[in-house]
């Protein structure tokens, strides 16, 4: 059984970088796509961007210029940068297994970015 | 993008109804259609993807049909544990993009 796990800052200050790690359990980052999705609170859900094991990436144009997502096989795990984090950037953020559809997702983390 | 949108946007229904949630694409999405189910402080669970597979351990009352740009989730006896907010989901074109969610709640 597939597991995603986020972790790191839950609050982050405005202009910094909201970083982010998704450790997965039960299966291979080697294989599949992994996703980024999140969700401000009471609104919908805006997918980010995703990242395959060979280290191509495709974002979401909408934060494209300020997202980074990487990608470490030994570790199992990846990540996402979203630099300069507004007020706007808080959301749960969930990580995702991804098959064009996401079919494990992590619980989620609330990362909310401060002034 | 490829904008989606979801009607009603709200639902209130009783246990044992028959629930219908469209959805509506933009422009051609094929059957690169998902559904989720989503319950207030977690995340998405996945119901149904390429527009009618259901996915493992869901239950069969959960249908999907459609294809093109107009999409249909159907479930057919409605049960206490069904009460949540619903999205699609595109996977045809960047980016991936979510209707804005159908809430289900109790009549």
């Amino acid at each position: 059984q597939v597991q995603l796990q986020e972790s790191g800052p839950g609050l982050v200050k405005s202009s910094e970088t909201l970083s982010l790690t998704c450790t997965v359990s039960g299966g291979s980052v080697s294989h599949y796509y992994w996703s980024w999705l999140r969700q401000p609170a009471g609104k919908g859900l805006e997918w980010i961007g995703r990242i395959y094991a060979s280290g191509t990436t495709k974002y979401n144009p909408s934060l494209e210029g300020r997202v980074t997502m990487s990608l470490d096989t030994s570790k199992n795990h990846f990540s996402l940068d979203l630099t300069s984090a507004t007020a706007a950037d808080t959301a749960v953020y969930y990580c995702a297994r991804d098959s064009n559809h996401f079919d494990y997702c992590g619980q989620g983390i609330l990362v909310t970015v401060s002034s | 993008d490829i904008q989606m949108t979801q009607s009603p946007s709200s639902v209130s229904a009783s246990v044992g109804d028959r629930v219908t949630i469209t959805c509506r694409a933009s422009q051609s999405i094929s059957n690169w259609l998902a559904w989720y189910q989503q319950k207030p402080g977690k995340a998405p669970k996945l119901l149904i993807f390429t527009t009618s597979s259901l996915q493992s351990g869901v239950p069969s009352r959960f249908s999907g049909s459609g294809s093109g740009t107009d999409f249909t989730l159907t479930i057919s006896s409605l049960q206490p544990e069904d009460f949540a907010t619903y999205y699609c989901q595109q996977g045809n074109s960047f980016p991936f993009t979510f209707g804005p969610g159908t809430k289900v709640d109790i009549k």
